[in-house]
């Protein structure tokens, strides 16, 4: 069965700090998708990036890049000159193939990492 | 706007109750899905749903019960042989298939027993 880990419960910086949220997964098919989702206080997940198993390039987008390592069944997010308004609840999450086709919906979730960010 | 309506956002039971959690889509999402988050343990899969009229069981379908008549609508109804049921529930959406988008989900209700 698939499993999702993110270590670290809580963490807090103060504004302009680089934070990375660290995520590893377990997995026995060779396919397989990873997620990261930002919940807010007001309780709906975003989402924010997908990345598939065969496509382990980084990636970046503004403040916020991630890093897929195949090789430590890694996928870390880190946020570049932190701001008040990432203080949430990231997750890291994986879905795979099954029988019905690719359901990106039906995803296990690591337990989440509430970042804070102080003024 | 397009997006996923949960109601009601807050909702009280008492013990021995059933209660459903609505859940509406206009975005013409094929599956559907329901998500229970509690303190600390992420979300679990309740049950979901890639098509009209059929659902699965995710791992934690005890004391659930859910229907699929429109694509539209997946309300979960959460029985009295649920041991525990004050938690934030979430429901999601997504295109499925062949032409697979990730899930939006919905703004969450959260039930509390009293």
């Amino acid at each position: 069965a698939q499993k999702v880990t993110q270590a670290q419960t809580e963490i807090s910086v103060v504004e302009k700090e680089d934070v990375t949220l660290d995520c590893v997964y377990e997995t026995r098919d060779t396919t397989y998708y990873l997620f990261w989702y930002k919940q807010p206080p007001s309780g709906e997940l975003v989402f924010l990036i997908r990345r598939n198993s065969f496509d382990e390039q980084n990636e970046i987008s503004g403040r916020y890049s991630w890093n897929f390592q195949k090789s430590t069944s890694s996928f870390n997010f880190t946020i570049t000159a932190s701001q008040v308004v990432d203080s949430a609840v990231y997750f890291c999450a994986l879905s795979e193939e099954d029988a019905g086709g690719t359901s990106y919906g039906k995803l296990t979730f690591g337990q989440g990492t509430i970042l804070t960010v102080h003024p | 706007d397009g997006g996923i309506t949960q109601s009601p956002k807050y909702l009280f039971r008492k013990e021995g109750q059933n209660v459903t959690l609505s859940c509406e889509q206009n975005l013409n999402h094929d599956a559907m899905y329901w998500y229970r988050q509690d303190p600390g343990q992420g979300l679990r899969l309740i049950y979901y749903s890639q098509i009209v009229n059929d659902f699965q069981k995710g791992d934690i379908a005890e004391g659930y019960s859910v229907s699929r008549e429109k694509k539209e609508s997946f309300p979960l109804t959460v029985t009295s042989a649920q041991k525990n049921p004050t938690a934030f529930y979430l429901c999601a959406s997504s295109t499925g298939g062949g032409q697979n988008t990730e899930a939006f989900f919905g703004q969450g209700t959260r039930l509390t027993v009293v």
